[in-house]
């Protein structure tokens, strides 16, 4: 149990371009949603905190005007990286809390790299 | 802010024993976790300490010391599959408890 899809895996976009990423918890639900980034051979930067219903929370830094995120139900978060530049080529994860188990574990997605052109 | 500091690099030998050392600050602390990650893949999550001592899983074992501010991750009878990068995070902050990611430490086991 306690599965995360993200999808797509893989996504090359031309610049200026907008990508949306999901990200689905499919066999629990997820009150609580984390988009990070990652770049080579680095640590995962927690971008926001994505509560099902409400507003995500961003962290400092991280445009919340180019890096939508809804969290529409329990079990489903997107993140729409707007008009994507090179420099947004990264990879993303995203991560689920499974509420009957507490904050203990954060169940990861297998990520999604994106490559701006 | 949050901050954690492990070693960037740790070569060991198949079938020895390998300590990764994680130093934390961090204000609201909660408890240290230990998330292992091959290349190109997604964190798996190994342990989590929320009080001092040390919590064995088979061949991994996680410590903590709140007053330190310190943990380690512990392996045991290494395995070449255990060549990963290994994360210390920390659990912090009401309400959401947020996960803050350690810089890692690329484990190498050798022949």
């Amino acid at each position: 149990g306690a599965v995360v899809s993200q999808h797509p895996s893989w996504v090359i976009c031309k610049s200026g371009t907008s990508v949306k990423i999901e990200c689905r918890s499919l066999d629990f639900q997820a009150t609580t949603m984390f988009w990070y980034r990652q770049f080579p051979k680095q640590s995962l930067m927690l971008m926001a905190t994505s509560n099902e219903g409400s507003k995500a929370t961003y962290e400092q830094g991280v445009e919340k005007d180019k890096f939508l995120i809804n969290h529409a139900s329990l079990t489903l978060s997107t993140l729409t990286v707007t008009s994507a530049h090179p420099e947004d080529s990264s990879f993303y994860i995203c991560s689920a809390r499974d509420s009957s188990r507490g904050f203990r574990e954060q169940f990861f997605g297998p990520g999604t790299r994106l490559t701006v052109l | 802010g949050q901050s954690l500091e492990q070693p960037s690099e740790v070569t060991a030998v198949e079938g020895a024993i390998v300590q990764i050392n994680c130093t934390y600050q961090t204000s609201g602390f909660y408890g240290l976790s230990w998330y292992q990650q091959h290349d190109g893949g997604a964190p798996t999550f190994l342990s989590y300490n929320a009080l001092d001592g040390l919590e064995e899983t088979g061949r991994f074992s996680s410590f903590l010391s709140r007053s330190d501010s310190y943990g380690y991750l512990l392996l045991q009878e290494l395995q070449m599959k255990d060549s990963a990068s290994y994360f210390c995070a920390a659990y912090s902050g009401a309400g959401s408890y947020q996960l803050t990611f350690g810089k890692g430490t690329k484990l190498s086991v050798i022949p």
